[in-house]
């Protein structure tokens, strides 16, 4: 089966702009979906089908992808973006099925 | 708008089965993929499986062999039956939609459920 590679940890000071990325075979082939998750609370979707917004979710949160990376890019962090971000996606090996990265936990300086 | 609320039972003993349901609310059955989504303590997100409208359903390849999801139409509910659980399995449990689309280019999870603990001890 393919994996999904994210970087443990990224941190970004107040107001900056910061990039997560995810790695993987797979995405190659298929669009990444992002989510967010704080502390003690369910996954939320922020960014769909590589590049869209689900409606509510601010217009900083924004997705690409290039070869086998695809990112979430905030622009102008704000202290309420600090969680954990996931990417996910197909198996590649078998397409029925979904993989997540391992997530990136997101520290707002 | 759909709501997704789960439950089920939250300690259970090593060999027993686990079993949560998760009700839709505010939405129909048709049109979309009903999915279980695990999380270890401290880890990250595992797809457990999921169905269909029509009952059709695909595992996770590291747990088919003791999962089961089924669906309930006329409750407008769904479930999880995972057998023989280790402290392995120890985790929150979530129930998610993932919408439908021809030649399935739709893939996302929106909305989820609030989540179960779920803890295996002897």
């Amino acid at each position: 089966s393919s994996e999904l590679t994210q970087d443990p940890a990224v941190s970004v000071a107040l107001g900056q702009t910061v990039r997560i990325t995810c790695q993987g075979d797979s995405l190659r082939n298929y669009y990444a979906n992002w989510y967010q998750q704080k502390p003690r609370q369910a996954p939320i979707l922020v960014i769909f089908a590589k590049n869209n917004r689900p409606s509510g979710i601010p217009d900083r949160f924004s997705g690409s992808s290039s070869g086998n990376t695809a990112s979430l890019t905030i622009t102008g962090a704000q202290a309420e973006d600090e969680a954990d971000y996931y990417c996910h996606s197909r198996d590649s090996s078998y397409n029925s099925h979904l993989i997540f990265g391992g997530g990136t936990k997101l520290t707002v300086l | 708008q759909v709501q997704l609320q789960q439950w089920g039972a939250g300690l259970l003993k090593p060999s027993e089965t686990l079993s949560l349901t998760c009700a839709v609310y505010g939405g129909s059955f048709s049109g979309s993929y009903w999915s279980w989504i695990r999380q270890p303590p401290g880890k990250g997100l595992e797809w457990i499986g999921e169905i269909n409208h029509t009952g059709s359903t695909s595992y996770n390849p590291s747990l088919e062999s003791r999962v089961t999801i089924s669906l309930d139409t006329s409750k407008n509910q769904f479930s999880l039956k995972l057998t023989s659980v280790t402290a392995a399995d120890t985790a929150v449990y979530y129930c998610a939609r993932k919408p439908y689309c021809s030649g399935g280019k739709c893939y996302w999870f929106d909305p989820w459920g609030q989540g179960t603990q779920v803890t295996v001890s002897s």
